[in-house]
């Protein structure tokens, strides 16, 4: 079974480009989750969907992020204008309420991230 | 507020023995779940044990076994017979209802295992 996936692997940029980070879960998994990691502020969660729909978005930390799921099988990252202090890695996970029931959360790879 | 709190930024261990990491979470809910993840220097998240807070026994995955003492709020990880690979940070993550299966995260504590 393929995980959850996770493009691109890594991405450079230059403070004020779009940067586009993208996701696609587990087959079958309903719930989506973008978080980002830092060495000051840990594992950040920025925002979570449930069948497609944003559930939470408190933890999106200014206008310039914003986060879309148009079908249960790819999910976007956006970040419009990049800032330096946006430099991080980003992770998506994805998980089903009706599989264990434990509500696991499986990871992707994560998106590094460098915002010169 | 914090809810996850893990208090052990680093630690060092010998292979072959036993770590405990500790971990407390604060709840009002009866009905929550405590997960543990370990991400190693590659840095993706692996999953690693669940406890319910309604489970009667201690779960346990091979080297893995968590330690619930509910009414101190704690659960913490053992890793027994440890191993160079086990070096990795460790974090601690719970769950609680009506809340759509998000999981907040402890700070986590970095494992180093010496030979």
């Amino acid at each position: 079974d393929a995980g959850v996936i996770q493009s691109p692997r890594h991405e450079v940029t230059e403070m004020g480009q779009e940067v586009t980070l993208r996701c696609k879960p587990i087959s079958g998994h309903n719930s989506l989750f973008w978080y980002r990691q830092t060495m000051m502020r840990g594992l950040e969660l920025l925002i979570y969907f449930n069948n497609n729909v944003p559930i939470d978005d408190s933890g999106m930390p200014e206008d310039r992020f914003s986060a879309k799921m148009p079908n249960a099988s790819f999910s976007t990252l956006k970040i419009q204008p990049s800032e330096p202090r946006d430099s991080a890695v980003y992770f998506c996970a994805s998980s089903n309420p009706g599989g264990r029931a434990y509500n696991e959360q499986f990871f992707g790879p994560g998106t590094r991230l460098t915002v010169l | 507020a914090q809810k996850i709190t893990q208090t052990q930024p680093g630690m060092f261990v010998q292979e072959k023995e036993a770590v405990t990491l500790d971990c407390t979470y604060d709840t009002s809910d009866p009905s929550y779940g405590l997960f543990w993840y370990k991400q190693p220097s590659s840095g993706e998240m692996i999953f690693l044990i669940y406890q319910g807070s309604y489970d009667q026994q201690n779960a346990t995955e091979g080297r893995y076994s968590l330690n619930f003492q509910k009414a101190r709020k704690s659960a913490n990880l053992v890793i027994s017979a440890s191993q160079l690979g086990d070096s990795a940070m460790y974090f601690c993550a719970m769950r609680e209802p009506e809340s759509w299966g998000k999981l907040q995260f402890g700070a986590g504590t970095q494992v180093v295992v010496t030979p």
